[in-house]
């Protein structure tokens, strides 16, 4: 299996322009993870979804931040408009669903918006 | 409350001694997974290895084993013969049969090996 595929790996941006992330989980696994990385905060779960469901986005950071999951094979977290403090590592991971199984995570999107 | 408590931010070891990396739980599931993850500075996610509460043993895979007190509630990573390569930020993090879907993370341990 390819693992996790995460695109851009890279984006530059200018406040207030939207910004488009993209994952492709691993086949099989149900359950999807959004999560952003900075110096500042750490590690921060976004959002997760279970078969495409959104469970708990209670880590969405504001109303700018959103993510869909059309399909087992493909999410988005958008961020409309994004802003400076918005500049992080995002990653997405996806997992079996029980206590025993790890999770899987892509390369990583690094933000940055000037 | 923490959920996970990673009390050490940095720690230092000579290569090729071994080091214990600490890492505190807080739950009431009976059932629940323990997990360490590895963050060189190439910045990838790395999963070392899971140790379930039920299990009798502690879980060992290579070089890393995990030193697991389930009355303590700690479950301490310990890598033996370190090497200048496990150089990273050490994740703690659990699943809760209750909450199956979330992972709590720890804040991290950053190790540095010297040569």
């Amino acid at each position: 299996d390819a693992g996790v595929i995460q695109s851009p790996r890279h984006e530059v941006t200018e406040m207030g322009q939207e910004v488009t992330l993209r994952c492709k989980p691993i086949s099989g696994h149900d359950y999807l993870f959004w999560y952003r990385q900075t110096m500042m905060r750490g590690l921060e779960l976004l959002i997760y979804f279970n078969n495409n469901v959104p469970i708990d986005d209670s880590g969405m950071p504001e109303d700018r931040f959103s993510a869909k999951m059309p399909n087992a094979s493909f999410s988005t977290l958008k961020i409309q408009p994004s802003e400076p403090r918005d500049s992080a590592v995002y990653f997405c991971a996806s997992s079996r669903g029980t206590e025993h199984n790890e999770q899987f995570f892509g390369p990583g999107t690094r933000l940055t918006v000037l | 409350a923490q959920k996970i408590t990673q009390t050490q931010p940095g720690m230092f070891v000579q290569e090729k001694e071994a080091v214990t990396l600490d890492c505190t739980y807080d739950t009431s599931d009976p059932s629940y997974g323990l997990f360490w993850y590895k963050q060189p500075s190439s910045g990838e996610m790395i999963f070392l290895i899971y140790q379930g509460s039920y299990d009798q043993q502690n879980a060992t895979e290579g070089r890393y084993s995990l030193n697991f007190q389930k009355a303590r509630k700690s479950a301490n990573l310990v890598i033996s013969a370190s090497q200048l390569g496990d150089s990273a930020m050490y994740f703690c993090a659990m699943r809760e049969s209750a909450n199956a879907g979330k992972s709590t993370f720890g804040d991290g341990t950053t190790l540095t090996v010297k040569p």
